[in-house]
């Protein structure tokens, strides 16, 4: 069974600080993997989606990479701004194209 | 262009009583999955919808049942509610059923008292 990890639980920052977000999985057996934001209360917004074959993704200021040998996804983001803040989860995709998710990593970036 | 849409926003119900969720898919898409989502938590996937039939399943009970109409549109059903049934409910639509990329509604946001 696969279990999704993401640390940390929690994160509080200052403004225009680089913050690297962690997401690690059991069964490196994937199709792609993908990172979501949601908002508190919200429904989820996909932000990118890395194909087992990529190794990682970019847009405007977040890259996530993807390591499915050893695991581990991580997600950067770059120049964090208050509205970066959010819960910030992670999913990966096996044969059955149904995602198994972590429990978030809830990020407040204070101005 | 719209998005995934649910139906209602929140709902309160008591213990014992039968809720319904409706879903109502990206246009285009013809597959619909839901998920439970506990506070704290990720979303766990109940079930998935495809051509009016229940596709995949999760790890839920029965009290979970679901249906796709031929517009595509989705309800999910919960009977004998459970106060841990308290969650939020996200739906979710792709273009068929094995593609990757998931489109989320705001989802409903239901409290069992």
């Amino acid at each position: 069974k696969q279990e999704v990890t993401q640390i940390p639980a929690a994160l509080s920052v200052p403004e225009g600080e680089n913050l690297v977000l962690n997401c690690s999985f059991t069964d490196s057996a994937i199709y792609n993997l993908q990172w979501f934001r949601q908002d508190p209360g919200k429904g989820l917004t996909s932000l990118l989606l890395i194909q087992s074959s990529q190794r990682e993704q970019t847009s405007g200021r977040l890259n996530a990479s993807l390591d499915k040998s050893s695991g581990r996804s991580t997600l950067y983001i770059a120049a964090s701004q208050p509205g970066d803040s959010a819960t910030y989860l992670c999913a990966v995709e096996g044969g059955s194209y149904i995602p198994t998710f972590g429990r978030g990593t809830s990020l407040i970036v204070h101005p | 262009d719209a998005g995934v849409t649910q139906s209602p926003t929140h709902l309160i119900k008591t213990r014992g009583q039968q809720v319904t969720l409706r879903c109502s898919p990206k246009s285009g898409h013809d597959t619909v999955s839901w998920y439970q989502q506990a506070l704290g938590q990720g979303p766990q996937f109940i079930f998935q919808y495809y051509e009016e039939e229940e596709r995949q399943r999760g790890n839920f009970p029965d009290r979970f049942s679901g249906h796709q109409f031929p517009n595509y549109s989705s309800e999910l059903n919960v009977n004998a509610l459970l106060l841990g049934d308290s969650a939020l409910y996200l739906c979710a639509s792709t273009l068929r059923p094995d593609t990757d990329t998931q489109y989320f509604g705001p989802g409903t946001r239901l409290t069992v008292l």
